[in-house]
């Protein structure tokens, strides 16, 4: 099986930095997604780690190590409609079942 | 706008009753998924169909079915509802049986049961 710990809740400030770690315990590790989900939206995906390092996206990277089982996602320049709750997902091998950590509310305030 | 739809965005029921919903997955998108987002349970995957054929199955429980049609639209079917059915559920799609990447979110259909 599969699990994914996040931070329940993040405050940051506008225009700062911030990070949302996520630790995962499987039997079998092939990546990590990110998806943000504003409320009462639908989840829309960020990112994806399929090998270590870090991945950037315009204000947005994504981090991953596997030795580490851990990985991050880090929002920069945060605007005020960043506030949201952000998801780390895991697929299964065959890549056709996700399993979501609990999310991390981010609120982002002036 | 992820070019996903699902019908209908809310639903009110009682419990007992039987409910289906409705997704169209984007242009060209052979694979579905349905999800369950509740608060106590976060974001569960239930199913994945691709091309028509079940590919992948989650906590969904026996009251509920899903299925793909010809046209590739999905519909998942909810019965003997429950209070503790009421939740979000999300349909999603991708072009290959593998969704590893990113998957494509439609906008959800709220279920109430009373």
């Amino acid at each position: 099986g599969q699990s994914l710990e996040q931070p329940s809740e993040v405050t940051a400030v506008e225009g700062a930095i911030v990070q949302i770690n996520c630790t995962y315990q499987t039997s079998g590790f092939y990546g990590l997604s990110w998806y943000q989900q504003h409320d009462g939206g639908a989840p829309t995906f960020l990112s994806y780690n399929a090998l270590d390092g870090l991945e950037e996206t315009g204000r947005f990277s994504s981090f991953l190590s596997r030795s580490d089982s851990y990985g991050y996602l880090l929002l920069q320049e945060l605007q005020m409609k960043d506030s949201a709750s952000y998801f780390c997902a895991a697929p299964n091998g065959a890549g056709n079942m996700l399993t979501f950590g609990g999310g991390t509310r981010l609120m982002v305030k002036p | 706008d992820s070019g996903v739809t699902q019908t209908p965005k809310h639903l009110i029921t009682a419990t007992g009753q039987r409910v289906t919903l409705r997704c169209s997955p984007r242009s060209g998108d052979l694979s579905v998924y349905w999800y369950q987002q509740s608060l106590d349970q976060g974001l569960q995957f239930l199913i994945q169909y691709y091309n028509g054929e079940e590919r992948a199955k989650g906590n969904i429980l026996e009251r509920f079915s899903a299925q793909q049609f010809p046209d590739l639209h999905s519909e998942l079917n909810l019965s003997s509802l429950e209070l503790g059915d009421s939740a979000l559920y999300f349909c999603a799609s991708s072009v290959g049986s593998s969704g590893r990447g990113e998957q494509f979110f439609g906008p959800g259909t709220r279920l109430t049961v009373l």
